[in-house]
C-alpha cells in the first residue's frame, strides 16, 4: 500500500495569494482527517470527514479556510488569502473502518507564506 | 473538552538504556484511547502504541510499553534498550470513543538517544 499521499511536500507562496494542498488516503479507508502542525499550537486538527461528509470543522480557522473531499480518494485544503500565520506543516490522515482509531499519516505539506 | 499534557519538553538517553515519557490527560469520558506517535526529523508521524481505556493490560510493542493509570489520568511510554534511530519527537494523544474521532495531542517530548 502506497500509504497516504500529499501533494506538495513543500509550498513557498506570496501573502494574499491562494494555496491548494492536496491528500489521497489509504485505499478502503472512510476517515480523512486535516491537521496542522505550528510551533506555537502543537498539532490540531483542522477538518475531518467520513464518507466524504465534513463531521467536525470546529478548528478551521477562518473563513479563509476551506475543505473539500469530492470522492473517496480524494481531498483538498485551500487557504484563500493565505497570510504569513498560516505558515505550518499540514497533515493529512485517514483511518478506516475496520481499525477506527488508527489513523495513519502523510508526510506533511510545509507551507511558507511571506 | 480533553487536554492532554506532557511535561517534559526534552529528554535524552544514552544508547541501550530505559526512558520513561510522561503523559497526563483530562476528560470526564470512561471509554476513550490513548497513543504514542514518534516524529522523527523527517517529520512523519509514526503511530507506536495504543491503549482502549477499558482494557486493564498495559500495551506493549516490542522495546515500547506503557504504563497507564486511568484514576490518575496517566499514561506514560517506556522504552527499553534505547536505539539511535528512537532519536523523535514523541507526542501523547487521546480520542474519544463514540464520538469525535480527532486526535487531541499534547505539545511533545523532544527525545535524543545518544551513542
Amino acid at each position: 500500500d502506497a500509504g497516504v499521499i500529499q501533494s506538495p511536500r513543500h509550498e513557498v507562496t506570496e501573502m494574499g495569494q491562494e494555496v491548494t494542498l492536496r491528500c489521497k488516503p489509504i485505499s478502503g479507508h472512510n476517515s480523512l482527517f486535516w491537521y496542522r502542525q505550528t510551533m506555537m499550537r502543537g498539532l490540531e486538527l483542522l477538518i475531518y470527514f467520513n464518507n466524504n461528509v465534513p463531521i467536525d470543522d470546529s478548528g478551521m480557522p477562518e473563513d479563509r479556510f476551506s475543505a473539500k473531499m469530492p470522492n473517496a480518494s480524494f481531498s483538498t485544503l485551500k487557504i484563500q488569502p493565505s497570510e504569513p500565520r498560516d505558515s505550518a506543516v499540514y497533515f493529512c490522515a485517514s483511518s478506516g473502518r475496520a481499525l477506527r482509531s488508527e489513523q495513519y499519516f502523510g508526510p506533511g505539506t510545509r507551507l511558507t507564506v511571506t | 473538552a480533553q487536554t492532554v499534557t506532557q511535561s517534559q519538553p526534552e529528554m535524552s538517553v544514552q544508547e541501550a538504556e530505559t526512558v520513561t515519557l510522561s503523559c497526563t490527560y483530562d476528560t470526564s469520558e470512561s471509554n476513550y484511547y490513548l497513543f504514542w506517535y514518534k516524529q522523527p526529523p523527517s517529520r512523519q508521524m509514526i503511530l507506536v502504541i495504543r491503549q482502549e481505556a477499558y482494557k486493564q493490560q498495559n500495551a506493549t510493542e516490542n522495546r515500547f510499553s506503557v504504563n497507564f493509570q486511568k484514576a490518575a489520568k496517566s499514561f506514560s511510554l517506556k522504552i527499553s534498550d534505547s536505539q539511535l534511530g528512537d532519536t523523535a519527537m514523541y507526542f501523547c494523544a487521546f480520542m474519544s470513543v463514540g464520538g469525535s474521532e480527532k486526535l487531541v495531542f499534547g505539545k511533545g517530548t523532544k527525545l535524543t538517544v545518544n551513542p
